[in-house]
């Protein structure tokens, strides 16, 4: 069974520094990673995706992929109190489904 | 780009009353279609797939169903609702190519009563 694990937090960090949000997987031929966004009482709204290993930058977002270890990541620089939200990591493999993770409740203290 | 509708917002049902759900998409064609549901602190659960017009890929045993009558409609529906349905329906849309990039509707809220 395709397993994705997050750490539920809440992670807290203070403004402006950086938030790590970690993600692992247990299939081995998942293909494509992506990291959803999810503010209390929405849906999730996608922020990033990657699909080759190494890092892919968006604004202050980053996400990074280390396919060897089974392992990706978001980092989220100057942090700020609108980026507290539920992230949700998801993992595909190319076949019509994702499998998402339970998501780690982040908690950007002004 | 692909937006997802879904109605209603929100839905208080009693226990054994019918639900029809319906979530429309635009901007893609042919996009494959998906029905999740998120209980207050939970993963999302996968509960069906479609690929196309009229074909359903069922997750789990329940007492829900689909239905995709047209290309950008997919229907969720349920003959009799259980204090166990309540949560959040979510509807889902990729492009239907291999990049398996979801884009979600705003969800239906749903509480049996």
């Amino acid at each position: 069974q395709k397993e994705v694990e997050q750490n539920s937090g809440p992670l807290s960090v203070p403004e402006g520094a950086i938030a790590s949000l970690n993600c692992t997987y247990s299939d081995r031929g998942s293909q494509s990673f992506f990291w959803y966004r999810q503010y209390s009482g929405k849906s999730p709204e996608l922020i990033m995706f990657i699909y080759s290993n190494g890092d892919k930058e968006d604004g202050r977002f980053t996400a990074q992929l280390n396919k060897a270890s089974q392992y990706v990541s978001l980092l989220i620089r100057d942090s700020q109190p609108s980026d507290s939200a539920t992230y949700l990591c998801a993992v595909g493999a190319g076949s019509y489904q994702l499998t998402f993770g339970k998501g780690t409740k982040l908690s950007v203290i002004p | 780009s692909q937006t997802i509708h879904q109605w209603p917002a929100t839905l208080v049902q009693p226990v054994g009353s019918p639900l029809s759900l319906e979530c429309t998409v635009e901007g893609t064609s042919n996009p494959n279609l998906y029905w999740y549901r998120q209980a207050a602190g939970r993963g999302l659960q996968l509960l069906f797939y479609s690929v196309g017009i009229g074909q359903i890929s069922s997750e789990v045993p329940q007492n829900l169903s689909a239905s995709r009558p047209q290309d950008r409609q997919f229907i969720l529906s349920s003959k009799k609702l259980l204090l166990s349905d309540s949560g959040f329906y979510l509807c889902a849309g990729d492009s239907g190519d291999s990049t398996d990039t979801q884009y979600f509707g705003p969800g239906t809220r749903l509480t049996v009563l």
